[in-house]
């Protein structure tokens, strides 16, 4: 049964430039949510996806971007890098609010912004 | 901002002793979580509590939650060097808007073999 896939793993870009990360959450799973974590700190909520809509928002700029496909997969853009912007970046997927079972979480992408 | 404050920030004990770690948080919460995260790599679902729970079991591990004090506790019991990650506690406010975990700074913990 595979769990949450991220792609790409790493991933190095230039300041002021855009990326795409995609995740495939857990068979079964509907919402995917997407997390920025610095190095040394805790995940910080980004948004969470829901029937192709965002469902709530966390404390991020309009160049965090996203958007969910009917098979439930997931982007995150980001536009403009900043340096700031270099962390890892987690989807979580669960089934509904996860109230029952907690979230399955990917691997990450490790972006480097330079 | 970080809902939760995880204590201690670091912690080393030999293989074979208990772990113990706390999570303090500020506001109403429906469940608060436990995940365990190895090198910076992705985090690894450890026990859910919800708010009317007041300790929970799973395996070596026992969490308790006191709402009235906004804490919790995770427990490893006869740690192992595979024991040795970060561990961190989220908490968990349901809406009818959806959801979202909001994470402490984690509890870096080294067992010694």
């Amino acid at each position: 049964d595979a769990g949450v896939t991220q792609s790409p793993t790493h991933l190095i870009k230039t300041r002021g430039q855009q990326v795409t990360l995609r995740c495939s959450p857990k068979s079964g799973h509907d919402t995917v949510s997407w997390y920025q974590q610095a190095l040394g700190q805790g995940p910080q909520f980004i948004f969470q996806y829901y029937e192709e809509e965002e469902r709530q928002r966390g404390n991020f700029p309009d160049r965090f971007s996203g958007h969910q496909f009917p098979n439930y997969s997931s982007e995150l853009n980001v536009n403009a890098l900043l340096l700031g912007d270099s962390a890892l970046y987690l989807c979580a997927s669960s089934w509904g609010t996860g109230a029952q079972a907690g979230y399955t979480f990917g691997s990450g992408t490790r972006l480097t912004v330079v | 901002s970080q809902q939760g404050e995880e204590d201690p920030q670091a912690l080393s004990i030999q293989e074979g002793e208990n772990a113990t770690m706390n999570c303090s948080y500020k506001t109403s919460i429906n469940n608060l979580q436990w995940y365990r995260q190895n090198s910076g790599r992705g985090l690894v679902h450890l026990i859910l509590i919800r708010s009317n729970e007041r300790e929970k079991h799973s395996g070596r591990l026992r969490v308790t939650l006191d709402t009235s004090k906004k804490s919790s506790s995770l427990l490893i019991t006869a740690s192992r060097a595979a024991d040795t990650a970060s561990y961190f506690c989220a908490t968990d406010m349901i809406k009818a808007a959806g959801n979202k975990l909001t994470f402490g700074g984690g509890t870096r913990v080294l067992v010694k073999p």
